[in-house]
């Protein structure tokens, strides 16, 4: 049973240019979550999505930032025109039907994303 | 909105030593989960322990255990043993039980090192 997969590991945009991050959530998982990584920072939370669902979108900057996970295929977090502010890792996390005893998100190994 | 202060930048303990992270939170609500997550240079998230606010016992996982004070809002890590594949980002987070927000809050980290 594989982890949650994400995609590219590394990824490197000129300013102006889209960013694309993909995430595989892991076998049978419907849960998915966005998370930031600044330099010295701790994550944080940018969105939570079902299938063809935005739940939960608190996170997410208002302009340029958008994301999806279609019925079929991996989650995408989509960041238009960056910036070098935008530079930062960014980690997706899934989990499964949300019940009191399953409370664990299990995290990718994230997407370095460099914009030069 | 809940947050979560880790006040230890940096902390260093010699291999085979005990050592305690601390961690405070912030939040109005009676029910939630608190986590500890390790981050190692690989970036990789790895769920160390976790604890459901209406549990009074102390969550233990091998070496690592946890003291939680629900009157402070505190949270703190103890890895007793410590080893060298100990050493890492250790993230302390929280969670609402149902209602609230679905994502994580992380603190902002502490470094942990060993030294040999």
């Amino acid at each position: 049973n594989a982890g949650v997969m994400q995609n590219p590991r590394h990824l490197v945009r000129r300013r102006g240019q889209e960013a694309r991050l993909r995430c595989s959530p892991m076998k049978g998982h419907s849960h998915v979550y966005w998370y930031r990584q600044l330099p010295e920072e701790g994550l944080k939370f940018m969105v939570y999505l079902q299938k063809e669902n935005i739940i939960d979108e608190s996170g997410m900057p208002k302009e340029r930032f958008s994301a999806e996970f279609p019925k079929e295929g991996p989650s995408i977090l989509r960041i238009q025109q960056v910036v070098r502010g935008d530079s930062a890792a960014y980690f997706c996390a899934s989990s499964g039907l949300r019940t009191a005893m399953n409370t664990e998100a299990f995290f990718g190994q994230g997407t370095r994303l460099t914009v030069v | 909105a809940q947050t979560v202060t880790q006040s230890q930048p940096e902390m260093s303990v010699q291999e085979a030593e005990t050592v305690t992270l601390s961690c405070t939170y912030d939040t109005s609500e009676s029910d939630y989960y608190l986590f500890w997550y390790k981050q190692p240079p690989s970036r990789q998230m790895i769920l160390v322990i976790r604890q459901e606010a209406y549990k009074q016992q102390n969550a233990t996982e091998n070496r690592f255990s946890v003291n939680f004070q629900k009157a402070a809002k505190s949270f703190s890590l103890k890895i007793s043993d410590s080893q060298l594949g100990d050493a890492a980002m250790y993230f302390c987070a929280y969670r609402d039980s149902g209602g609230g927000a679905d994502g994580l809050t992380f603190g902002k980290g502490t470094h942990l090192i060993i030294q040999p």
